[in-house]
């Protein structure tokens, strides 16, 4: 496709079961980010790939949450255990590493809804 | 390291009146400065981007920002905003290709008709 997709686009979860979700990032995109955007909130970083480099995990919250990258392509961000407080949009970007092309371009995200 | 700070989470404004939503970054190195556009129940889409060149950048939907490297500032204006408008507004920096992007908390701007 011509964009960033991710699926599931709406995942509903009962507390404690395991949820993966995943991001197709734009064809060549070296790039790739997980960022959370709680109801009414900012963006929170996440993770981020490049290349074949490590991924900076920085930004997850918790030792519950992981993410992988199959080379440059698909993006799994798995959380283990969910809690109500992991409810959000998880939102997936990627960007190309040209000199003149850095921007991000976002899928639509995932809605996770904890119950 | 690097960080953004959007100073006002809530801006609301008149229909057709002017706006300006700040920005402000901090960075020891060159940077690229974005501004992103959420509307309700959407994604988020590129407004406007400074790579190089001309300070002054103009986006989409009549909306520009000027990059003042001295202030370390790259606030978005518009000189007459619609109800279309509303939306959430988000600033962010990076240092480059290939480096990680970090984002403002960002604007609420609502537009009042």
């Amino acid at each position: 496709g011509a964009g960033v997709s991710q699926s599931p686009s709406n995942k509903v979860t009962e507390k404690g079961k395991d949820v993966e979700l995943r991001c197709d990032p734009i064809s060549g995109h070296t790039a790739l980010y997980w960022y959370r955007q709680r109801l009414g909130q900012g963006l929170e970083f996440l993770i981020y790939f490049q290349g074949n480099s490590a991924p900076d995990k920085s930004g997850l919250p918790s030792d519950r949450f992981s993410a992988e990258r199959t080379g440059e392509s698909v993006s799994t961000l798995t959380i283990q255990r969910t809690q109500q407080e992991d409810s959000a949009v998880y939102l997936c970007a990627s960007s190309s590493t040209g000199q003149r092309n850095n921007e991000q371009f976002f899928g639509p995200g995932t809605r996770l809804t904890v119950l | 390291a690097q960080s953004v700070t959007q100073l006002d989470s809530q801006v609301p404004v008149f229909e057709e009146a002017p706006v300006e939503l700040r920005c402000n970054y901090s960075s020891s190195v060159s940077v690229y400065l974005f501004w992103y556009v959420q509307y309700p129940n959407q994604g988020l889409q590129l407004l406007l981007k400074y790579l190089s060149g001309s300070t002054l950048v103009k986006g989409i939907n009549g909306f520009e920002a000027e990059f003042n490297k001295s202030q370390t500032s790259f606030h978005l204006r518009k000189p007459s905003v619609h109800i279309s408008d509303t939306a959430e507004y988000f600033c962010a920096v990076t240092s480059g290709p290939g480096n990680q992007f970090y984002f403002g908390t960002g604007t609420s701007l609502t537009v009042i008709p």
